[in-house]
């Protein structure tokens, strides 16, 4: 079992360029979340998907925009980027009310 | 908002001593989990504790939970420097249909020194 996977791991954008971050969950997970994470601080959520449909978003403007696919997979992605959009994207999979299992994660850094 | 708050921000100790991490929130919980992360990649689960529950332990791991004070605390017993990473608590701030979604807080930035 491969766990989580995102990719790529690292990139770097433009401002005002769009970007696709990509992962697939853990096998037999349903349920894929993105979060977004600052340097220093904790894990912010941004939205949580669940049989194709987006079923909770946290507190992100809808440059943000996400979808899942029939195998569960899932992207994230960011338009219009600004360099505040400079994170560590982490995606989690989980199967319902059990712990969430994190990916790698995708460096994003905007210049 | 955050709705756990890990303390210290961060700690730093010696080989073989034990390290502490305490974890405040402010909401009623069904859970809450303990999460490890190396060098700004990915989170590691560590533990998953109920709001039923105590205590739980895990190698040599110790989790505590209190929610009667809103708190939880993470011990790691005779900490080697493979432990060195930041640690945070995430609790089931928000329910979407059936599953929690982990709201975490800044994290305690742990070193051990070899």
């Amino acid at each position: 079992d491969a766990g989580v996977t995102q990719s790529p791991t690292h990139l770097i954008k433009t401002r005002g360029q769009q970007v696709t971050l990509r992962c697939s969950p853990k096998s037999g997970h349903d349920t894929v979340s993105w979060y977004q994470q600052a340097l220093g601080q904790g894990p912010q959520f941004i939205f949580q998907y669940y049989e194709e449909e987006e079923r909770q978003r946290g507190n992100f403007p809808d440059r943000f925009s996400g979808h899942q696919f029939p195998n569960y997979s899932s992207e994230l992605n960011v338009n219009a980027l600004l360099l505040g959009d400079s994170a560590l994207y982490l995606c989690a999979s989980s199967l319902g009310r059990y712990e969430a299992f994190f990916g790698q994660g995708t460096r994003l850094t905007v210049v | 908002s955050q709705q756990g708050e890990e303390d210290p921000q961060a700690l730093s100790i010696q080989e073989g001593e034990n390290a502490t991490m305490n974890c405040s929130y402010k909401t009623s919980i069904n859970n809450l989990q303990w999460y490890r992360q190396n060098s700004g990649r990915g989170l590691v689960h560590l533990i998953l504790i109920r709001s039923n529950e105590r205590e739980k332990h895990s190698g040599r791991l110790r989790v505590t939970l209190d929610t009667s004070k809103k708190s939880s605390s993470l011990l790691i017993t005779a900490s080697r420097a493979a432990d060195t990473a930041s640690y945070f608590c995430a609790t089931d701030g928000r329910v979407a249909g059936g599953s929690y979604i982990p709201t975490f807080g800044r994290g305690t930035s742990l070193i051990v020194h070899p």
